[in-house]
């Protein structure tokens, strides 16, 4: 069973509407990733944190997520103005030292955009 | 770009045969080289992984052989069995906080008994 705990499991909404999913990290897990999973399992990579801080985000996330790692609250990623090709799982993941290597994966969040 | 490219796409081997799967890669600076699985309706989850200073790393029935020259690398199933039927994704990572994950194209393989 995954340690890195995602919600919801299931979003769906209609085009221009915000979309948000959280992510709790495992314990003790400094660094978290965001991937997104299209229909045809091609993975992107989205933005990663560092405790509350931005590594590195792709320009698609810079431009319309909005995605943050407060301390003691869950991580979250929010779509500004969902289209319908946001359609994705979109999978957390963290990591005890940053890179690949201790790489763990949430359930994910399945966002249907109609 | 960075690209990890990942052959077959689609795989159906028979109960007990050795199934192959095989990845190439661009980026000479990747020096971790994972293999994951995905059941339906679940999220990646690691199998194995090598890094360059090996050319071959052994779990069980999973086997990586990898090939720094080419820059190629391959997940070997010995004795496939039915419940190894999933969709198989390699990756590659350069080190350091940084260190995201470039996955290839998925092999989706099929164990038929």
């Amino acid at each position: 069973n995954s340690k890195v705990i995602q919600t919801p499991r299931y979003l769906v909404k209609g085009q221009g509407q915000k979309a948000k999913m959280r992510c709790i990290p495992e314990k003790g897990h400094p660094v978290v990733f965001w991937y997104q999973q299209n229909k045809n399992n091609e993975f992107k990579f989205l933005i990663n944190f560092q405790n509350q801080e931005v590594l590195q985000q792709i320009d698609m996330t810079e431009k319309r997520f909005s995605a943050e790692c407060p301390s003691n609250s869950p991580c979250s990623l929010e779509i500004q103005s969902s289209e319908a090709g946001d359609s994705a799982l979109y999978l957390c993941a963290s990591s005890l030292q940053g890179g690949a290597e201790t790489l763990y994966f949430g359930s994910g969040t399945r966002l249907t955009v109609l | 770009q960075q690209q990890v490219r990942q052959s077959p796409q689609s795989l159906t081997v028979w109960e007990g045969e050795t199934a192959i799967l095989n990845c190439s890669y661009e980026d000479s600076t990747f020096d971790y080289f994972p293999w994951y699985h995905q059941f339906p309706g679940e999220s990646p989850a690691l199998l194995i992984a090598i890094r360059p200073v090996s050319n071959k790393k052994e779990d069980g029935r999973f086997t990586i052989f990898f090939n720094k020259r080419e820059k190629k690398f391959s997940l070997h199933i010995a004795d496939s069995q039915p419940g190894d039927s999933a969709t198989y994704f390699c990756a590659a990572s350069t080190g350091g906080l940084s260190g995201k994950l470039t996955f290839g194209e998925g092999t989706q393989v099929t164990v038929i008994s």
